[in-house]
């Protein structure tokens, strides 16, 4: 079965403490990215990946690291969260010009 | 880059009318334009999609039309259900660059009977 898998799903962490949030796919794809859902903001990309060793920024990429040393993951590393990065995060995988895949989201709250 | 905008914010029509919901995009270079539904606290769920060599789309009861030249895209839900209920987002994408969606703002469909 085609998968998009991240973890956690749900997370509450303290002001400063690293965190990183793992994305897997099954599905061979060369594209990964990293969204954020805010609500009236839509969902609005942090980083995306093209390939393996390949990264670049999204639209609101400070606060944020990834790495693609495989292929099928793609971390999303918040080195020091702040309140301001609570918020639903989904990753997401395509092949090149083909449907995207979501996974299902983790739910991040910062205090 | 890419900026899409997105109307109607929230959308109430009775079980079995139309409702349509409009989005325009800045980029002329997108040429991917996918819809998604989304139920509360779950993950986006494509239902339809369009390419930009394609004016119109339809799937049973949805429908995605397609204006280059005016730069906007419309999503037609025909005998709404109330399991059409949720908020749909549309979104514009360059394939050739990495498959990024820009996403509008989302409309909240609420279907009553």
């Amino acid at each position: 079965e085609a998968q998009v898998t991240q973890n956690p799903r749900y997370l509450i962490t303290v002001t400063g403490k690293k965190l990183t949030v793992t994305c897997s796919q099954n599905m061979n794809h060369e594209y990964m990215s990293w969204y954020r859902q805010d609500p009236g903001l839509g969902l609005r990309q942090i980083y995306y990946s093209m390939n393996v060793e390949v990264t670049d920024k999204g639209d609101v990429p400070e606060g944020y690291k990834v790495s693609r040393k495989e292929k099928r993951n793609f971390p999303l590393i918040l080195e020091s969260p702040s309140p301001n990065q609570t918020s639903l995060y989904f990753c997401a995988s395509s092949s090149a010009g083909g449907t995207i895949y979501f996974g299902e989201g983790s739910w991040l709250t910062v205090v | 880059g890419e900026n899409v905008e997105q109307h109607p914010s929230t959308l109430s029509v009775q079980e079995g009318d139309s409702a349509v919901i409009k989005c325009t995009y800045s980029d002329s270079a997108s040429n991917y334009f996918p819809w998604y539904k989304q139920e509360l606290g779950k993950r986006p769920q494509l239902i339809i999609d369009i390419r930009s060599n394609v004016g119109e789309k339809k799937d049973q009861r949805i429908a995605v039309t397609l204006n280059k030249t005016a730069k906007h895209f419309s999503l037609h839900i025909t005998e709404t259900q109330p399991e059409d209920s949720a908020v749909y987002f549309c979104a514009a994408s360059f394939t050739g660059g990495g498959n990024k969606l820009t996403f509008g703002t989302g409309t909240q469909l609420k279907v009553e009977l």
